[in-house]
């Protein structure tokens, strides 16, 4: 069983369009919990994180932890073409720094 | 501030020899991860560096190893390149090693090719 679980898509939404994007861990000492966004041949960029149980808005971007059913998932509101990318979940467990990541979900906004 | 800088950004080389990649945190930051990333694995951690001190090590072989500077850059070596270690090799910094700012933030990577 992988330890961060994200449906690979590809996922399509139109644009102006709210995209969901989920993401399941199985290790429950699992503490925080990273959004980061990938466009094709570049490197990661960080584009939310999260550390308590709940909903943690900045702009556009929701995320949602819910650590009893180690589930972590992010909202794309208002969906633009610019958003199209792969999206990586990410998280470390206990003191260890290392992020352990899901393979991606690939996203497409369509105009 | 100027985010974390990674050279060189391209390289290829043959099987059996080696190579050191080369990363410069955040200015502050004093905490540096590398990371691998395959179409075929994604993203796997490689090690981890505080203080010059290797905190955390990833499933990988012998074969990779790194340090840390005083200055907080970092470098990673890969000896004896086999074709399996083409990759994008990605370092992350963060401000702390513990407690809060545990984000961590890419570099633009070095891409690997061995032939």
């Amino acid at each position: 069983q992988k330890e961060v679980e994200q449906n690979s898509g590809p996922l399509s939404v139109p644009e102006g369009a709210i995209a969901s994007l989920n993401c399941t861990y199985s290790d429950r000492g699992s503490q925080s919990f990273f959004w980061y966004r990938q466009y094709s041949g570049k490197s990661p960029e960080l584009i939310m994180f999260i550390y308590s149980n709940g909903d943690k808005e900045d702009g556009r971007f929701t995320a949602q932890l819910n650590k009893a059913s180690q589930y972590v998932s992010l909202l794309i509101r208002d969906s633009q073409p610019s958003d199209s990318a792969t999206y990586l979940c990410a998280v470390t467990a206990g003191s260890a720094r290392q992020l352990t990541f899901g393979s991606g979900t690939q996203l497409t906004v369509l105009p | 501030k100027a985010g974390v800088t990674q050279t060189p950004r391209y390289l290829i080389k043959t099987r059996g020899q080696q190579v050191t990649l080369s990363c410069s945190p955040i200015s502050g930051h004093r905490s540096v991860s590398w990371y691998q990333q395959t179409p075929g694995q994604g993203l796997q951690f490689l090690f981890e560096y505080f203080s010059e001190t290797q905190r955390n090590k990833g499933n990988f072989p012998g074969r990779f190893s790194g340090r840390q500077f005083s200055n907080s850059r970092s470098e990673m070596n890969v000896s004896t390149l086999e074709l399996g270690d083409s990759a994008l090799y990605l370092c992350a910094s963060s401000l702390t090693l513990q407690g809060g700012n545990n984000e961590q933030f890419f570099g633009p990577g070095t891409r690997l090719t061995v032939l």
